[in-house]
């Protein structure tokens, strides 16, 4: 069956530190790609996606993500957290079953030493 | 609207009680989605609206959970006869086309007690 792996339930980095945050997939084709962020109390705000083409996407608030079909991965990087980073962090894949539609990873949750 | 708005924001209801969901999507977005989540959980697909149809219903959890949409738009999640088990924040998306991102509302955080 698909599913999405994101085998950080917490990750703690310092300010100014560099984060990956880990998605591991399994689906048969190339999927659609996608993270998500969701700060406290509030919804979730998509991050950058990845359909085809170049396997390093650039997405919002600095993040970018690189897809490796041989690993079957999305990791979300960023070079330097701010201490507004702190929330958590969804990686979902798009798929067609019975119909299109977005399957997410259990979640990790970021937080951020001053 | 200018984002996905879902209303109420926070319901307490008392076990055994119906509740509705409400969702106002993005005008124009054909495609709709309710998941629900968990506390400490990840999210999970609930029901997909293609227009006013419902492609696919396969993640509602009882015969308990109904979703309705109208004119393309608004749409309703109904739980009849609530249990605590049903306690969850229950998100809606939208999009304009199936194969995008979705913009997701805020949020009806659901407890039953």
């Amino acid at each position: 069956a698909q599913s999405v792996t994101q085998p950080d339930i917490h990750i703690t980095v310092s300010e100014g530190a560099s984060l990956e945050l880990r998605c591991n997939y399994s689906y048969g084709a190339t999927p659609y790609l996608f993270w998500y962020v969701q700060s406290p109390g509030q919804g979730l705000q998509l991050l950058l996606k990845y359909f085809s083409g170049d396997t390093l996407v650039q997405g919002i608030k600095g993040f970018e993500a690189e897809f490796k079909r041989s690993q079957s991965s999305f990791n979300l990087r960023k070079p330097s957290v701010h201490w507004s980073d702190a929330a958590e962090y969804f990686c979902a894949v798009g798929l067609w079953d019975s119909s299109y539609k977005l399957i997410f990873g259990s979640g990790t949750r970021l937080l951020v030493r001053p | 609207g200018a984002g996905v708005s879902q209303s109420p924001s926070n319901k307490v209801t008392e076990k055994g009680k119906d509740v509705e969901l409400r969702c106002d999507p993005i005008s124009g977005h054909t495609a709709l989605y309710w998941y629900r989540q968990s506390l400490g959980q990840g999210l999970e697909f609930l029901i997909y609206f293609q227009g006013n149809s419902a492609p696919d219903k396969s993640g509602l959890p009882s015969d308990r959970f109904s979703a309705e949409r109208t004119g393309g738009s608004v749409s309703t999640l109904t739980i009849q006869r609530t249990q605590q088990e049903d306690s969850a924040v229950y998100l809606c998306a939208s999009s304009p086309q199936r194969e995008d991102g979705y913009t997701f509302g805020s949020g009806t955080r659901l407890t039953v007690v």
